[in-house]
């Protein structure tokens, strides 16, 4: 299964809603979790299971999807979000795949 | 605080093996699959390796399949992960992970918590 993230990159100002894609090859239920990463930094987990928010993520960040469509909607952008986001998916085989990264920057 | 720190990385030349630990603290190291993730310059994430709660099971992506093993000590709270016919292309940032877990104790197939990485340098 191959997950394509779009855009590749996103310019966007502060104080904007941006919203990212990740499309499955195939259908993936809602076996899908979003990562934040700055440089010189390791991941970190913003949203399991599709639409789930992990403690102690800001609550600007969301969600959603199923099947082979998903979302990470990021709501007023603020200075610290600016970084590279990826998706991630698990299948019940024990396999594992990130897609490519987006990388947010300022406008 | 959940801690998990790598070590072991180094510069080895292609062919050459490697051995990575990853030494947790602030958790039952036994209630949690672990995996091992690297990361090449500049790129993306990949994941490499899984190992089971018990080390019963474990798993492996087709590009290290027969050249890496994962191995855990529970006992003093350590993974490790043995890299053997190194090749250029391995060449990265090797971070280890922990599954994560819902506020209802179920597995939710992502990585909640992520060490500071061990970099691996296959060069001659």
């Amino acid at each position: 299964i191959q997950l394509t993230q779009s855009p590749a990159t996103l310019s966007a100002s502060v104080g904007d809603r941006v919203t990212i894609t990740c499309r499955a090859s195939q259908n993936i239920t809602n076996w899908l979790a979003w990562y934040q990463q700055k440089p010189g930094k390791a991941p970190k987990l913003l949203i399991y299971k599709a639409s789930n928010l992990e403690s102690g993520v800001p609550s600007t960040f969301g969600g959603s999807g199923s099947g082979t469509e998903f979302t990470l909607t990021i709501n007023s952008l603020q200075p610290d979000d600016f970084a590279t986001y990826y998706c991630q998916y698990y299948n019940t085989y024990s396999a594992y795949s990130f897609g490519q990264g987006t990388t947010l920057e300022i406008k | 605080e959940v801690q998990l720190v790598e070590s072991g990385g180094g510069v080895v030349q292609p062919g050459g093996s490697l051995r990575l630990s990853c030494e947790a603290s602030g958790l039952t190291f036994d209630d949690y699959a672990m995996h091992w993730v690297r990361q090449a310059p500049g790129k993306g994430l990949e994941w490499v390796s899984l190992i089971s709660w018990n080390g019963a099971t474990t798993y492996y992506a087709d590009s290290v399949k027969g050249r890496f093993t994962i191995s855990r000590d529970n006992s003093k709270n350590s993974l490790h992960l043995q890299m053997n016919s190194l090749r250029p292309e391995d060449s990265a940032l090797y971070y280890c992970a922990k599954d994560h877990h819902d506020d209802n104790g179920h597995f939710s197939g992502a990585f909640d918590c992520w060490g500071q990485g061990a970099l691996v340098i296959v060069s001659s």
